[in-house]
């Protein structure tokens, strides 16, 4: 397998565009999450999905934030409008339920600055 | 709420010595697992070993390996024989059983001097 696979790997945009985060599971893990790190806060956890359904959103910072998984082999992290203070690196991880003492397996992340 | 705390923010250690990075937790439950994941100038977040709450033997994988104090409620991480390919960002993380979850700690930035 090829690992969860994130792109872009770097983003540059202006304040005010949207912007569209991507993730590919892999194959057969059933639970999803999206992290961001910055320096300030560290890790966190916007959001994670089971079977492609959100379970846990009460990391999302604002509305401005949208994650969906329409299948499960495809996520998205839409941010719109973005702003600056939405610079961070974006980490898209999965895990395998009946594994979960395994941990995640975390994609390469997006580097995302606003400008 | 669960917490994990990194005390260190940056380590330094001489080429083939041995450092311990600390991590201490905050938890009410009895079954949950801990992780030391390692983040190299590359990004990626890499899980170097993983320790279950309920077993006493201490984790090792190769030249790392835990001290897992559940009563003090600490998880350090023991670098033998450091290289330089050990330099990154070390996250302690914390998941409780049954959840999927993971707390992660602020992290330690080991440095390997040659």
């Amino acid at each position: 397998d090829a690992g969860v696979i994130q792109s872009p790997r770097h983003e540059v945009t202006e304040m005010g565009q949207e912007v569209t985060l991507r993730c590919k599971p892999i194959s057969g893990h059933d639970y999803l999450f999206w992290y961001r790190q910055t320096m300030m806060r560290g890790l966190e956890l916007l959001i994670y999905f089971n079977n492609n359904v959100p379970i846990d959103d009460s990391g999302m910072p604002e509305d401005r934030f949208s994650a969906k998984m329409p299948n499960a082999s495809f996520s998205t992290l839409k941010i719109q409008p973005s702003e600056p203070r939405d610079s961070a690196v974006y980490f898209c991880a999965s895990s395998l339920w009946e594994r979960g003492a395994q941990g995640y397996t975390f994609g390469s992340g997006t580097r995302l600055t606003v400008v | 709420a669960q917490t994990v705390t990194q005390s260190q923010p940056e380590m330094s250690v001489q080429e083939a010595e041995t450092v311990t990075l600390s991590c201490t937790y905050d938890t009410s439950e009895s079954d949950y697992y801990l992780f030391w994941y390692k983040q190299p100038p590359s990004r990626q977040m890499i899980l170097v070993i993983r320790q279950e709450a309920y077993k006493q033997q201490n984790a090792t994988e190769n030249r790392f390996s835990v001290n897992f104090q559940k009563a003090a409620k600490s998880f350090s991480l023991k670098i033998s024989d450091s290289q330089l390919g050990d330099a990154a960002m070390y996250f302690c993380a914390y998941k409780i059983q049954g959840a999927q979850k993971l707390v992660f700690g602020q992290g330690t930035r080991l440095t390997i001097n040659p």
